[in-house]
């Protein structure tokens, strides 16, 4: 059964102290794999589409990375202004996606 | 600004009431989905349609009833048959009929149950 699995469900990090995310999928035909961002009681933001392995990503403090079996998503130095929760998701027919249940990240000034 | 536009931000449903919540989207795009959010589980899809006139049901699709009878709206009912409708519900859209470049989601519909 296709899967993704999002770990650990919750992080907390100091102001500055840079993590990874992690996005694990067993999924046949990957089309592609996203992350999204999501705040308390808004809808998810999108963040990076990866298609391929060996893909990378950046924007601003964020980086994300794809392998054959998993994605990471690179927080480095982060600020308060990164806590959310972070979502993946996946498809592999181009028309639904499937998504993870998400990381709680928390930094602390 | 092109956009997803969810209404009401909340919602109080009696036991036995059907409700209707609302999605609209000026973005041109052809594909509209619903998502439910609960804590500690994934998005899971409701309802998703492709094109107008038509629409599909998803993952969890009882209790729940959906039109799309303009490109812009894909309203989703809440009916008396879904016995556990308290959750945050999500409307998203996409280009050209597939989700392979992303979803642009709306600001979500918290609906509880009094």
């Amino acid at each position: 059964e296709d899967q993704v699995t999002q770990s650990p469900e919750a992080l907390r990090l100091q102001e500055g102290e840079s993590s990874s995310l992690n996005c694990s999928y067993t999924v046949s035909g990957l089309r592609g794999l996203f992350w999204y961002r999501q705040d308390p009681g808004k809808g998810p933001e999108f963040l990076f589409t990866l298609y391929s392995a060996g893909e990378e990503k950046e924007k601003e403090r964020l980086k994300a990375t794809l392998t054959k079996k998993e994605s990471f998503l690179h927080i480095t130095a982060p600020k308060p202004e990164d806590s959310a929760t972070y979502l993946c998701a996946y498809t592999n027919t181009g028309n639904q996606f499937y998504f993870g249940t998400g990381t709680s990240l928390t930094v602390i000034p | 600004d092109g956009g997803i536009t969810q209404s009401p931000k909340y919602l109080f449903r009696k036991e036995g009431q059907n409700v209707t919540l609302s999605c609209e989207q000026n973005l041109n795009h052809d594909a509209m989905y619903w998502y439910r959010q609960d804590p500690g589980q994934g998005l899971r899809l409701i309802y998703y349609s492709q094109i107008v006139n038509d629409f599909q049901k998803g993952d969890i699709a009882e209790g729940y009833s959906v039109s799309r009878e303009k490109k812009e709206s894909f309203p989703l009912t809440v009916t008396s048959a879904q016995k556990n409708p308290t959750a945050f519900y999500l409307c998203a859209s996409s280009a050209s009929g597939t989700a392979f470049y992303g979803y642009t989601f709306g600001s979500g519909t918290r609906l509880t149950v009094v």
